[in-house]
């Protein structure tokens, strides 16, 4: 069974702080992860996708990568409440077939 | 921006009849998909499809499910005879390739079965 773990929260930061979320994923085979944003009632928004290991930037937003400890992590710097939503990671296996994660409820308060 | 188009944003059936989710890709991808989402629960997996084939499927995905991809722009899926169960968003998504790339997904059909 494929499975992709993530904490439901919810994590709550302040406005302007590092928000930080967590992913484990139990399959070595996964090749790639991607880190969607999800509002309550609307449909997943990609925010970046990582492959190799270590961190890949873009934005104010930081994916990092560890296969050896089937780990993967996104970093939101200069949280706004804009941010607030449902962050869901995903693992891509077989190229073709996503496991998301039941995702992290974020909360930037003001 | 190009985008994933899917209708209707909402359909409410009744049990055990059949209903057709449509999708409109995006233009030059080549690489669909269908996903679900029961209410408070995780996105899951149906259905990718590619080459006028299904080329990977979930175990969700049973023979009450169907997909077709009719003409050069269209890619539905087609829920045989809806269960309650069958109540869930429904997202459609499509990409240029597979592999390390995005997936880009629509604004969702809303299932309710009654």
């Amino acid at each position: 069974q494929k499975e992709v773990e993530q904490n439901s929260g919810p994590l709550s930061v302040p406005e302007g702080a590092i928000a930080s979320l967590n992913c484990t994923y139990s399959d070595r085979g996964s090749q790639s992860f991607f880190w969607y944003r999800q509002y309550s009632g609307k449909s997943p928004e990609l925010i970046m996708f990582i492959y190799s290991n270590g961190d890949k930037e873009d934005g104010r937003f930081t994916a990092q990568l560890n296969k050896a400890s089937q780990y993967v992590s996104l970093l939101i710097r200069d949280s706004q409440p804009s941010d607030s939503a449902t962050y869901l990671c995903a693992a891509l296996y077989n190229f073709n077939k996503f496991y998301f994660g039941s995702g992290t409820k974020l909360n930037v308060k003001p | 921006e190009p985008e994933v188009t899917q209708t209707p944003s909402h359909q409410v059936t009744q049990m055990g009849q059949e209903v057709i989710l449509r999708c409109v890709p995006i233009s030059n991808h080549l690489y669909f998909y269908w996903y679900r989402q029961i209410l408070g629960q995780k996105v899951e997996f149906l259905v990718s499809f590619y080459n006028n084939e299904i080329s990977e499927k979930s175990e969700i995905f049973d023979d009450q499910f169907s997909v077709e991809r009719p003409d050069g722009s269209n890619f539905t899926l087609k829920i045989r005879s809806t269960k309650l169960e069958d109540s869930a968003m429904y997202f459609c998504a499509s990409s240029d390739r597979t592999g390390n790339t995005e997936a880009f997904f629509g604004q969702g059909t809303r299932l309710t079965v009654v």
